[in-house]
């Protein structure tokens, strides 16, 4: 069945430094993928996301690789800085017309300055 | 402001009481997504409608029941309910034929 999770539940860096957040998924039918970030009291909020026919997305300081062999997804975040704390979550749809998105438990990433 | 409304932001209640929790959806958004989330939990998919019409249930409870209306704003009803119920609920739409979703700052539901 479909199931995202994460390989690590916390990481810590130092404000400057580059994050990488991993995410491992089962479902090889999934096509699309997101991660989402969370802050405190807040709701998910959109990073970037990337299509199952490419391998890597470039945004503002945050890249996503897939890999779609091995089903691994992971966001880069360059030049971390104490505004990136927060959890980011990975979620995966595997097609069809719901559009349903499975999110994993999700990485607390926390900067120190 | 992500453009999704969710009302209320907090809701202390009672064992066995009924709420519910309304979601104004981003304008122009067809489609609205309800999501539990407890502390050792992850996002937890509860159901999807798409522009009035169910299209999918998650781990939705019997107790809890959705709807969408004609204006698509959606109303998530919890009944009976018990302390596991504690969570946060979000409320997230998405656009015909979007894969991304934009989700409401949530309400936080705490049962006591």
């Amino acid at each position: 069945g479909e199931s995202v999770g994460l390989h690590l539940p916390t990481l810590s860096v130092q404000e400057g430094d580059n994050s990488i957040i991993n995410c491992a998924y089962s479902n090889s039918a999934s096509d699309y993928f997101i991660w989402y970030k969370q802050e405190s009291g807040k709701g998910p909020q959109f990073i970037i996301d990337i299509r199952s026919n490419m391998d890597k997305r470039q945004g503002q300081r945050v890249t996503v690789l897939l890999n779609k062999t091995v089903k691994h997804l992971s966001l880069q975040i360059a030049a971390t800085q104490p505004g990136d704390s927060a959890v980011y979550f990975c979620a995966e749809n595997s097609g069809g017309s719901n559009y349903k998105l499975t999110f994993g438990k999700g990485t607390l990433l926390t900067v120190n300055p | 402001d992500s453009g999704v409304t969710q009302t209320p932001k907090h809701l202390i209640t009672a064992t066995g009481q009924r709420v519910t929790l309304r979601c104004s959806p981003r304008s122009g958004d067809l489609s609205v997504y309800w999501y539990q989330q407890s502390l050792d939990q992850g996002l937890q998919f509860l159901i999807h409608y798409y522009n009035g019409e169910e299209r999918a249930k998650g781990n939705i409870l019997e107790r809890f029941s959705a709807q969408q209306f004609p204006d698509l704003h959606s109303e998530l009803n919890l009944s009976s309910l018990e302390l596991g119920d504690s969570a946060l609920y979000f409320c997230a739409s998405s656009a015909p034929m979007g894969y991304g979703y934009t989700f409401g700052s949530g309400t936080r539901l705490t049962v006591v």
